[in-house]
């Protein structure tokens, strides 16, 4: 499969504990995004990578929110001191250029109780 | 800051009738893009429109772009059951970024 990989695609986490998703995007693919979709809503914006800088921070964002992506390649997305409201599909979508298509994973499902 | 919304929010149609979902964005764009997501499924690409007043068409799809770039519309002729799904836009802005705002997005249930 050579399309973007998501894991885990479930995570079940308590209240107050670190969560950290991984991404790994086509293989050619420089830009990285990640999204949160909630039920009914559209994905919304968290943050972009070009290669292995991060581009642009979504400003609803809060500072418990970090991503990296060390070698242009994998990217990681943690949580820390989650939150009820952190319960989410977390997405992440690659694409090759600014104005091409961009392929999404099949997303980590985050429930924080 | 930049908001899309895209109506309706939902739309039943027997099979056989058209479907239409309008995208409107508070600033002028750069590009959109139309998504699909199935069900429990991922956003799936379908198209891109770049140009002011932009018609693209897909076998039974039509995109639309507006003239000022703001808006734009799917319209989908003699629907199927394979057409269930949420369609969503997503607009880039012409001020220097690179995220791409979703729509809230228009869910189909087509009815056989």
């Amino acid at each position: 499969d050579t399309g973007v990989s998501q894991n885990p695609r479930h995570k079940i986490t308590k209240r107050g504990q670190n969560v950290t998703f991984r991404c790994d995007p086509i293989s050619e693919h420089n830009r990285l995004y990640w999204y949160r979709q909630t039920l009914g809503q559209g994905p919304e914006f968290l943050t972009y990578f070009q290669n292995e800088a991060q581009l642009e921070k979504s400003r609803l964002l809060s500072d418990r929110f970090s991503a990296e992506r060390p070698k242009g390649s994998f990217s990681t997305l943690e949580i820390q001191r989650t939150e009820q409201g952190d319960s989410a599909m977390y997405l992440c979508a690659s694409s090759s250029g600014r104005n091409t298509e961009a392929f999404f994973g099949q997303g980590t499902r985050l429930t924080v109780v | 800051g930049q908001q899309v919304m895209q109506i309706p929010q939902y739309q039943h149609v027997q099979e056989g009738e058209d479907f239409t979902t309008y995208c409107n964005s508070s600033t002028t764009l750069s590009n959109i893009q139309w998504y699909k997501q199935r069900p429990g499924g991922h956003p799936v690409f379908l198209i891109q429109l770049v140009k002011s007043g932009e018609v693209k068409k897909q076998k039974r799809l039509t995109f639309q772009f507006g003239e000022a770039k703001k808006n734009s519309s799917l319209h989908i002729t003699a629907t199927q059951t394979t057409d269930v799904g949420t369609y969503f836009c997503a607009g880039r802005a012409t001020s220097g970024t690179y995220k791409y705002i979703f729509g809230t997005g228009t869910r189909l249930k087509v009815l056989a």
